[in-house]
């Protein structure tokens, strides 16, 4: 089947706004997630947006979801050298009692 | 006290061993899973299991069969290990099967498998 998409690397400068893009696969999902895994790690949830829903801001983060497009996206404002980690989109489509995750997003954040 | 735990967090072993991974959970959760993450870091689901029941099997090889005595703890057991065995796999466990809630997953640290 599809991969959900993301990019695989993103660098920025601290005190800068990170965007990491995901492109996902079934639009039956009632949930999206982003998930962060800092190193040597498991995976925490770090926000999640209902299907129903554009817009979701939860202090520093900000979700976007076109469900036409099937893209979702987070925007960490401010970004910080402890937000460094591999961030993974998620969704759980309908019936199948299972996340698929993305393919990863490694964020480099530069002093 | 650790959420999801799983041991041992490192592993190293020949091929052609047989070795387990343990978890538990100590959340009151009804749903454990198993995922595996290769060295691109991708994540994919073997299996998991709802009440000691099974519910997703993942196309993965018989050589892995996951066993839950109770629904706190799900393991892991490879027979006949092979190179391409290794991965970092990690435990999860969910309130239930995502059909309710917001269906958060919560991760254990993960076991470094390593075979040579």
């Amino acid at each position: 089947g599809e991969d959900v998409e993301q990019s695989l690397f993103l660098s920025v400068r601290e005190g800068d706004s990170s965007v990491i893009n995901c492109t996902y696969t079934d639009s039956s999902s009632t949930y999206l997630y982003w998930y962060k895994q800092e190193p040597g790690a498991g995976l925490q949830l770090l926000t999640y947006i209902f299907s129903n829903m554009d817009m979701k801001q939860d202090q520093r983060l900000t979700v976007l979801l076109n469900k036409k497009d099937k893209h979702l996206s987070l925007r960490i404002a401010d970004t910080q050298t402890g937000d460094s980690a591999i961030y993974f989109c998620a969704e759980n489509p309908s019936g199948t009692y299972k996340y698929i995750f993305g393919t990863g997003t490694r964020l480099k954040v530069l002093a | 006290d650790t959420a999801v735990s799983q041991t041992p967090k490192y592993l190293v072993t020949q091929m052609g061993n047989d070795k387990s991974i343990k978890c538990e959970q100590n959340l009151g959760h009804d749903t454990m899973y198993w995922y595996k993450q290769d060295s691109k870091k991708f994540l994919k689901i073997m299996f998991s299991y709802n009440n000691k029941e099974l519910i997703i099997n993942e196309t993965v090889p018989n050589r892995f069969s996951p066993k839950s005595p109770d629904k706190a703890h799900l393991n892991l057991h490879i027979n006949s290990l092979e190179l391409g065995d290794s991965a970092v796999y990690f435990c999860a466990s969910s309130q239930d099967l995502l059909a309710a809630n917001t269906g958060e997953l919560f991760f254990g640290e993960g076991s470094r498998l390593t075979v040579l």
